[in-house]
């Protein structure tokens, strides 16, 4: 069974300092991989996600992410974070479950907290 | 616009009632999904379903119930049988043909059960 790991349960950081959120996943096959963000009491938005090609992916808001298939990790970056970037950030991975489906497993969640 | 609604947004039930949430989706997905949030837990499927008539039970699947009787609702029961039923629980949708549909996530439904 897939399964998929966020290192960190917790991050605090300060505003326009650096980031990273990481996230491991593990599967012998071919995996698709996501991240979601989640404000208080809302759903999730999709952040980014690499399904192939390039393995650095980029989001609209300044984060990026680089999937590395030989450590199994895809983690979250940003070089300057803003207050709003404060929220719960979920690593999420596809997967091929058998039958012809994929199934989408999701990390436990990192919240960044971005002081001021 | 098209998206997924969820309603209400905080629900309260007393112990022992069997309770629905409502999940419509315009976005005519053919897959759609039930999760349930816990603090420090990330999500956990519940069901899900890939066609109208059609169900599949996730991994937390005791205690609830699902039908899905058109392609834009997928309702979940939350049965007196579910032991610990206070969550956050969240409704997806998705493309079907497996790999490169990413899910789309309503808003929530915030169940508080006393």
């Amino acid at each position: 069974a897939q399964s998929v790991t966020q290192l960190d349960s917790q991050v605090p950081v300060f505003e326009e300092a650096p980031v990273e959120l990481r996230c491991n996943y593990s599967s012998s096959v071919s995996v698709y991989l996501f991240w979601y963000v989640q404000y208080p009491n809302q759903g999730l938005q999709l952040l980014l996600k690499y399904l192939s090609g390039s393995t650095l992916v980029e989001s609209i808001n300044g984060f990026e992410a680089e999937f590395n298939k030989s450590q199994t990790s895809f983690h979250l970056r940003k070089p300057s974070v803003h207050i709003s970037d404060t929220a719960e950030y979920f690593c999420a991975a596809k997967g091929y479950s058998g039958a012809g489906s994929y199934q989408l497993t999701f990390g436990k969640g990192t919240k960044l907290s971005v002081i001021p | 616009d098209g998206g997924i609604t969820q309603s209400p947004k905080y629900l309260f039930r007393k112990e022992g009632q069997n309770v629905t949430l409502s999940c419509e989706q315009n976005l005519n997905h053919d897959a759609m999904y039930w999760y349930r949030q816990d603090p420090g837990q990330g999500l956990r499927l519940i069901y899900y379903s890939q066609i109208v008539n059609d169900f599949q039970k996730g991994d937390i699947a005791e205690g609830y119930s699902v039908s899905r009787e058109k392609k834009e609702s997928f309702p979940l029961t939350v049965t007196s049988a579910q032991k610990n039923p206070t969550a956050f629980y969240l409704c997806a949708s998705s493309g079907s043909g497996g790999r490169f549909y990413e899910q789309y996530f309503g808003p929530g439904t915030r169940l508080t059960v006393t």
